[in-house]
């Protein structure tokens, strides 16, 4: 079974830039979270989404959006680039069964824009 | 609103020694409560997780929490530290009642000491 798998690993970005950063989810699982976490903080719910809609927000703005295709799959795209959107973006991926299951984290992407 | 709390961002202790790692929520009502482990340069993984029923949680690598509603905490405990669990470790709790959406506390960094 594979587990989540995210990319790329590291990105390097300038300010202004936009940015798009994918994840797979596990397998047999229809919903995928995102998180940013920077660094020395816990990471913070971005978005998530459950049979391709968006399926809940946390407090960040419009110039992050997201997708989910068909195979669950999951981009995470940030327009303008800010010096604060350095972080480790994480994905999460649950199984179907509502919302009482566990998430399964992908190792991220480090994402540093200058 | 939902939130969890961890005290002592920096813990050391010695190989072999007790590891306490404390978390408190704050909740109006009974709460989902997580602890993830995230290794250097790595994603988060499932230490253990508190739903319903026995609130003495054990979870792999040794680790198990307690939850005390009167003290609305949820601390991680090891009896016996080992080097391979330094390590940073968050508390999470849901976000908005689905367990796959989750606020996490700032993390706590275990250092284990020789």
């Amino acid at each position: 079974e594979t587990g989540v798998t995210q990319s790329p690993t590291h990105l390097i970005k300038t300010r202004g830039q936009q940015v798009t950063l994918r994840c797979s989810s596990q397998s047999g699982h229809n919903t995928v979270s995102w998180y940013q976490q920077a660094l020395g903080q816990g990471p913070q719910f971005i978005f998530q989404y459950y049979r391709e809609e968006e399926n809940g927000r946390g407090n960040f703005p419009p110039r992050f959006s997201g997708l989910q295709f068909p195979n669950y799959s999951s981009e995470l795209n940030v327009n303008a680039l800010e010096l604060d959107d350095s972080a480790l973006y994480l994905c999460a991926s649950s199984p179907p069964s509502g919302g009482r299951d566990t998430q399964y984290f992908g190792p991220g992407t480090r994402l540093t824009v200058l | 609103a939902q939130s969890v709390t961890q005290l002592g961002s920096h813990v050391s202790v010695s190989e072999g020694a007790l590891v306490l790692l404390r978390c408190n929520y704050s909740s109006s009502v009974p709460p989902y409560l997580f602890w993830y482990v995230q290794y250097p340069n790595q994603g988060l993984q499932l230490l253990l997780k508190y739903t319903t029923g026995a609130t003495l949680v054990k979870g792999i690598n040794g680790f198990e929490a307690e939850f005390k509603k009167s003290e609305t905490s949820f601390h991680l405990t090891k009896p016996s530290a080992h080097m391979s669990d330094a390590a940073e470790y968050f508390c999470a709790s849901p976000y908005g009642g689905a367990t796959n959406k989750l606020i996490f506390g700032t993390g706590t960094l275990l250092a284990v000491q020789p």
